[in-house]
C-alpha cells in the first residue's frame, strides 16, 4: 500500500506570497493532519480534518489554512507569508479519528526570503 | 497539560554501542506511547508503540517498554549501525489523538 505523499517537495517563496501545498493520505484512511517542523519549535500540531470537515486546531494564526477533499486529499494554504514560516511541513494520515496510529508523509520543505 | 521530555542531544555512539534515549512523559490517564524516527531529509517514520503499561514495542531492533510507574518510555537497541543516524521522536497520544511531541534526540553513530 503506498504511503502518504506531500507535493511539491520543495518550494522558494518570497514574502507577502501565499502558498498551496498538498497530501494524498494512505489508502483508506480519512483523517489527515498538518503540522510544522522547525528546529527552534520542534514539531506543532496545525490542524487535523476528518471527512471535509476541521475537527482539530493547533494554536496558529488565520493565515495558515486547509480543507479537505471527497477522496481525503488534503490542502494546506499559508497567506502572506513570512520568513518565520520556513519549516518542513508534514502531513500526516491515520484511518479514523479513533485511531491512535499517524502515519507521516516526507514533508514538504518551505523555504520563504 | 500533556507533555514528553527526551534527553538532550546529540548522542554519539560509536557502531556495535548499545544505544539508550530516555523518554518521559506527562500525561492524565493512560496515554499510548510512541517512537518516531527521522532520517535526513525525510519526514517522521513510525518505528515502534505501545498502548498500555508493561507492553513492550519493538521493531527493527528497537525496543521501548511502557513503564506506568515512572512514566517513561526508554528506548533501546543494541548493537547500533552507522544506518541508525538519524533524530528519534518520542510522542504519546491521549484524547484526541492528537500527538505530543518530545523535542527530538539526534543520533551520530560513527564508523
Amino acid at each position: 500500500k503506498a504511503g502518504v505523499t506531500q507535493t511539491p517537495r520543495y518550494l522558494i517563496k518570497t514574502r507577502g506570497q501565499q502558498v498551496t501545498l498538498s497530501c494524498s493520505p494512505i489508502s483508506g484512511h480519512r483523517s489527515v493532519s498538518w503540522y510544522q517542523q522547525t528546529p527552534g519549535q520542534g514539531l506543532q500540531f496545525l490542524f487535523e480534518y476528518f471527512s471535509e470537515t476541521q475537527r482539530n486546531k493547533g494554536n496558529f494564526p488565520g493565515r495558515f489554512s486547509g480543507r479537505q477533499f471527497s477522496n481525503s486529499r488534503s490542502e494546506m494554504n499559508v497567506s502572506t507569508l513570512e520568513l518565520g514560516d520556513s519549516a518542513l511541513y508534514l502531513c500526516a494520515s491515520r484511518v479514523g479519528l479513533d485511531s491512535v496510529t499517524q502515519y507521516f508523509g516526507p514533508g514538504t520543505r518551505l523555504l520563504v526570503l | 497539560g500533556d507533555s514528553v521530555t527526551q534527553m538532550e542531544g546529540p548522542v554519539t555512539l560509536s557502531e556495535e554501542a548499545f544505544l539508550t534515549i530516555n523518554c518521559t512523559y506527562t500525561a492524565t490517564g493512560y496515554p499510548s506511547l510512541f517512537w518516531y524516527v527521522q532520517y535526513p531529509g525525510e519526514g517522521l517514520q513510525l518505528l515502534l508503540k505501545a498502548t498500555k503499561a508493561d507492553d513492550k514495542g519493538s521493531n527493527k531492533g528497537f525496543e521501548a517498554t511502557y513503564r506506568k510507574e515512572t512514566t517513561s518510555f526508554h528506548l533501546e537497541k543494541g548493537p547500533v549501525q552507522v544506518s541508525d543516524s538519524a533524530v528519534y521522536f518520542c510522542a504519546l497520544t491521549r484524547g484526541s489523538y492528537i500527538p505530543t511531541f518530545g523535542r527530538g534526540t539526534s543520533l551520530i553513530v560513527h564508523p
